[in-house]
């Protein structure tokens, strides 16, 4: 049973480009979350999907940031316009429906130059 | 909302002596705790979990970890600390019962081990 999977590992983007960061779960898991860990802090939640639904996007920035997680296909993080700021590694996790437990992707560290 | 904290950044400990990490949780409703390790460069691996149930807990690669409501603490521990036990540690709460399964992370110790 493979892990989670995300890609790509390692992502360089330009200021004022996009970055689209993939995350395909576990099989048989159908949560999705999507975390945000910038140098020398803790991993920053910023958004819960299930199939086709955002439960919970209160971590997520209100502009530039948007999720999905469609009912075919990874989950996807979109970042238009990309700024310095937005340099982090991003991690995805996913668990079964109604179970707390979370398996945490290899993480997709983006550079913005 | 819940927080999470590890008040030790950085600990540094002989191979063969004992680990004690500290994790303090603040939230009122019963939480869900964890414990992740994550290697340079790696994404993180659970180490052991607390629902309910016994407080005291068994995880992989020899460590545990006691949960004390009257403290509001995790405290991840190990006998006998390997060089390979070097990697930074964190503690994660989450909140039994609800529909939200977001966890909340401390901001991470950092464990080096010396010969």
């Amino acid at each position: 049973n493979a892990g989670v999977m995300q890609n790509p590992r390692h992502l360089v983007r330009r200021r004022g480009q996009e970055a689209r960061l993939r995350c395909s779960p576990m099989k048989g898991h159908s949560h999705v979350y999507w975390y945000r860990q910038l140098p020398e802090e803790g991993l920053k939640f910023m958004v819960y999907l299930q199939k086709e639904n955002i439960i919970d996007e209160s971590g997520m920035p209100k502009e530039r940031f948007s999720a999905e997680f469609p009912k075919e296909g990874p989950s996807i993080l979109r970042i238009q316009q990309v700024v310095r700021g937005d340099s982090a590694a991003y991690f995805c996790a996913s668990s079964p429906m109604d179970f707390y437990e979370q398996y945490f992707g290899p993480g997709t560290r983006l550079t913005v130059t | 909302a819940q927080s999470v904290t590890q008040p030790d950044i950085h600990i540094t400990v002989s191979e063969g002596a004992s680990l004690e990490l500290r994790c303090n949780y603040s939230y009122g409703a019963t939480p869900y705790l964890f414990w992740y390790v994550q290697s340079p460069g790696q994404g993180l691996q659970l180490l052991l979990k607390y629902f309910s149930g016994d407080t005291l807990v068994q995880g992989i690669k020899g460590f545990e970890a006691e949960f004390k409501r009257s403290q509001s603490s995790f405290n991840l521990r190990k006998p006998s600390v390997h060089w390979s036990d070097a990697a930074e540690y964190f503690c994660a709460v989450g909140v039994l019962g609800s529909n939200d399964y977001k966890l909340s992370f401390g901001a991470g110790t950092t464990v080096t081990v010396r010969a």
